[in-house]
Order: C-alpha cells, then structure tokens, then sequence
C-alpha cells in the first residue's frame, strides 16, 4: 500500500499568512494527488485534484505544487475561514490512501 | 447542483449486517465511478470501495474484502454498500464520494457497532 504522510501534523499561523503543507507518498503517484479540507461536523471538501488543478468555486490562494513522491498546498494569504484540517489523497493505485492530516489553528 | 445523500446509518451489533444508500442528484450519475469513504470517530479518513460507472468492476480495502459490497442501481441513481459481518472498528461516518477521486461528498451517515 501506498503511506501517504504529511507535515506538519498541526500548524498555528495568523490570518495573512502564507502557509504551506506538505504530503509525501511512499512510491510514485504521478499526478494523482488531491487536497481536501474538512471542518469540525462537516464532511471533507475538495480544493486541488490531480496536484495543481483547483475545483470549481475554491478561492485563488489556494494552490498545488508536486510530482511523483513529493506534493504541496500553499494558502497565499490565510483567512479565518481556513483553520481547519487539511488531507491529501492518493488516487494513483489501489488501495486508494489518505494522508493523517493537517490540523492548521489561529496562533 | 451535485447532491449526494447517505441513509441507513444506525447502531448495529457486532457480527450483524447494514445497508447504507447514496442518492444521487444533479448530474449523471452513470458517467461516473462512485466511492465510499470512512472516518472512525476523531481520527482520519479511509477508503472503502469504489465501483465503476456500469457497475463491472469493484476495488476495496483489504479490511473490509468478503464482508462489505458495493453496488449501484443506475436506474435509480443509487449507491449502496452492504455491510456485513460488522466489527467495532468499522464504527464511522460513512460518506460517498463522485468519482474514484472523490469529487464531491455526501455529508455522510454515522454507523456504530456496539452490543
């Protein structure tokens, strides 16, 4: 199976800041890396697929870089409605994997 | 608008079955691959299964192989995962997702096993 790990596992950052997460995949996964962010009772939501695409209707701060074993979502300018947890999502190879996840809390 | 709707989540006993069902809305849901999705109580997400567009092909995570079934009902524009064999630790919300990759989310049906 393909680990998916991601650092840090929590991040305190201000609003304005320009945060970066990272995900490492344990093989290549070429291309196929999503990022989801997930808030406290609500289910997860989509922002990047296949590393650098962003969904429909997601801002532009945010944003994917990546290939192969190494990915990253950097938030340009954090606003309040962005401290939540953030996972990344390999859809390269059965079984399909996520990473722990990303807790990023208002310092 | 893309709608996924989970039902039949519940309390079940070990060793009992559960179905749960997506209802799909707002596209064509027979373009696409489906997928369930898990996440145990404060802890992170899990794969379950996916299937393809007509149904031919099924993938799932080795912990839940010979007791779990994904299926859909295309007429119905239905998802459906039969669970059986429930263990504690298949004890999660349960979402379907759009597409393999997951796309857009249900807002997802909480199953507990316990005695």
């Amino acid at each position: 199976d393909i680990q998916m790990t991601q650092s840090p596992s929590v991040l305190s950052a201000s609003v304005g800041d320009r945060v970066t997460l990272n995900c490492k995949a344990s093989q290549n996964i070429n291309k196929y890396l999503n990022w989801y962010q997930q808030k406290l009772g609500e289910a997860p939501k989509l922002l990047i697929y296949n590393t650098n695409n962003l969904q429909t209707g997601i801002p532009s701060r945010f944003s994917g870089s990546g290939s192969g074993t190494d990915f990253t979502l950097t938030i340009s300018s954090l606003q309040p409605e962005d401290f939540a947890t953030y996972f990344c999502f390999q859809h390269n190879s059965w079984p399909l994997t996520f990473g722990s996840g990303t807790k990023l809390e208002i310092k | 608008e893309v709608q996924l709707v989970e039902s039949g989540g519940g309390l079940v006993q070990p060793g009992r079955s559960m179905k749960l069902s997506c209802a799909a809305s707002g596209f064509t849901f027979n373009n696409y691959d489906m997928a369930w999705v898990c996440q145990a109580p404060k802890k992170g997400l899990e794969w379950v299964a996916t299937i393809s567009y007509d149904g031919s092909s099924t993938y799932y995570r080795d912990s839940v192989k010979g007791r779990f079934t994904i299926s859909r009902d295309n007429a119905k524009s239905t998802l459906y995962l039969q669970m059986d064999s429930l263990r504690s630790e298949d004890t999660a919300t349960y979402y379907c997702a759009r597409r393999g990759g997951a796309d857009y989310w249900g807002q997802g049906v909480m199953v507990t096993v316990s005695s």
